[in-house]
């Protein structure tokens, strides 16, 4: 299994713009969790599924963003639009049932908005 | 608020020191207990677990050590070497629930 597959790895964009991060689980896990990272905050859980539905989207910082799983293979975050303040590391992870043992995370995406 | 409280930020030792990172809890209902190993570029891969109802864990040259009276665990790595130069993640959850991160700890290891 090629593992937790994000696409882009790099993104870069201008304020107000909208930014499409694409993540491919492994096959099997029905958890699908999306994290950011950034130096002040550490890592951040933003959204979370199961069996493609969303279960704990506290972690959403504001209705700029959001996240769909529209089927087992394949889930997006989106920010629309994009602000400086959004620039950080996006990390995508998945797992198997049972949900918290052994998350297996992406390489992620560094997102970068000027 | 931050459910589990990791220290030090960060650490240097040189080549065959152990490096020790704590990190503390107050929710008593935490049964899982994992650390994590982020390379630069990479994201965090699960290293090593443990359960409350084990005091210490082994797994090559990473060890857990818990606490559970305390609320703490930690790890060390025996004899460390410099490709053990990344950032280390402690976590915490209850069964079926998401895991709580901890801050980080950037650990060097000088040749």
């Amino acid at each position: 299994d090629a593992g937790v597959i994000q696409s882009p790895r790099h993104e870069v964009t201008e304020m107000g713009q909208e930014v499409t991060l694409r993540c491919k689980p492994i096959s099997g896990h029905d958890y699908l969790f999306w994290y950011r990272q950034t130096m002040m905050r550490g890592l951040e859980l933003l959204i979370y599924f199961n069996n493609n539905v969303p279960i704990d989207d506290s972690g959403m910082p504001e209705d700029r963003f959001s996240a769909k799983m529209p089927n087992a293979s394949f889930s997006t975050l989106k920010i629309q639009p994009s602000e400086p303040r959004d620039s950080a590391v996006y990390f995508c992870a998945s797992s198997a049932t049972q949900g918290v043992y052994g998350y297996t995370f992406g390489s992620g995406t560094r997102l970068t908005v000027v | 608020q931050q459910q589990v409280k990791q220290s030090p930020q960060s650490l240097i030792v040189q080549k065959g020191g152990i490096p020790i990172i704590n990190c503390a809890y107050e929710n008593t209902a935490f049964d899982y207990f994992p650390w994590y190993q982020q390379f630069p570029g990479k994201g965090p891969a699960l290293l090593i677990a443990i359960r409350p109802d084990v005091s210490e864990k082994k797994e090559g040259r990473f060890t857990i050590s818990f606490n559970k009276s305390a609320k703490q665990f930690s790890l060390h790595i025996m004899d460390s070497q410099p490709g053990d130069s990344a950032t280390y993640f402690c976590a915490a959850s209850i069964t079926g629930y998401k895991l709580s991160f901890g801050a980080g700890t950037t650990v060097t290891v000088r040749a």
